[in-house]
């Protein structure tokens, strides 16, 4: 079983649909990250969270430690935001990321 | 620009050649690493480093060779190519070793024939 889930793997949506991306992990964890990767495209970083919740323009990511699990939300979607979506832990117990399998998002317009 | 330089960004080799992918950072990260990526799988671990003079294995680390001579570079060696080793790898960096953002190169896609 990987250490890191996510789903689902693939996702299309119209635009201005508001969509959920959601991750569970099964160890524990200093930091949750998200990271999005465009065709053909390097990998940026979303967002670093070990706690809570953080927003950035349309994007909004949660953790729940207890619960082991995290979402990023896209709000009012666009074409231009599909692409795949990473989620990753690193560990508590060392410096190293284990990364999910990622998340195809795919927006028409 | 600040920021993870990858070369080459496509390289094809024959089975059995050998090779080097550069990785340059210019942030004074301690950490860096280095993951292949294959379809249907996530990012993969081969090789990470601390820090000058500091490396050890990931996930897949067999066929592959790392150093960490100083902080800016460290680069990956496929001893001898495999077709297996076929891959989108990328290099990444962050500061120190605790919870920081992490920083992506490019990607270099390798193919071995």
């Amino acid at each position: 079983k990987n250490e890191v889930e996510q789903s689902p793997q693939n996702l299309t949506a119209q635009e201005g649909e508001f969509i959920t991306i959601n991750c569970s992990y099964s160890v524990g964890i200093s930091a949750l990250h998200w990271l999005q990767q465009h065709p053909g495209g390097g990998i940026v970083s979303l967002f670093m969270l070990s706690s809570g919740k953080k927003k950035h323009g349309r994007l909004i990511a949660t953790i729940n430690i207890q619960e082991k699990h995290s979402s990023l939300h896209i709000t009012a979607s666009h074409p231009r935001d599909s692409a795949v979506y990473i989620c990753a832990v690193q560990e508590t117990s060392g410096s190293r990321l284990t990364f999910g399998e990622g998340t195809q998002l795919t927006v028409n317009p | 620009n600040a920021g993870v330089t990858q070369t080459p960004k496509f390289q094809v080799l024959k089975t059995g050649q050998s090779m080097t992918l550069q990785c340059a950072q210019d942030m004074n990260h301690e950490y860096m690493s280095w993951y292949r990526q294959d379809p249907g799988m996530g990012l993969r671990l081969i090789h990470y480093s601390v820090g000058a003079g500091i490396t050890d294995q990931g996930e897949v680390p067999n066929g592959y060779n790392v150093s960490r001579s100083t902080t800016e570079d460290f680069p990956l060696r496929l001893l001898s190519a495999a077709p297996s080793q076929t891959s989108v790898y990328f290099c990444a960096s962050k500061k120190g070793t605790g919870a920081n953002v992490l920083t992506f190169g490019a990607g270099s896609r390798l193919t071995v024939l």
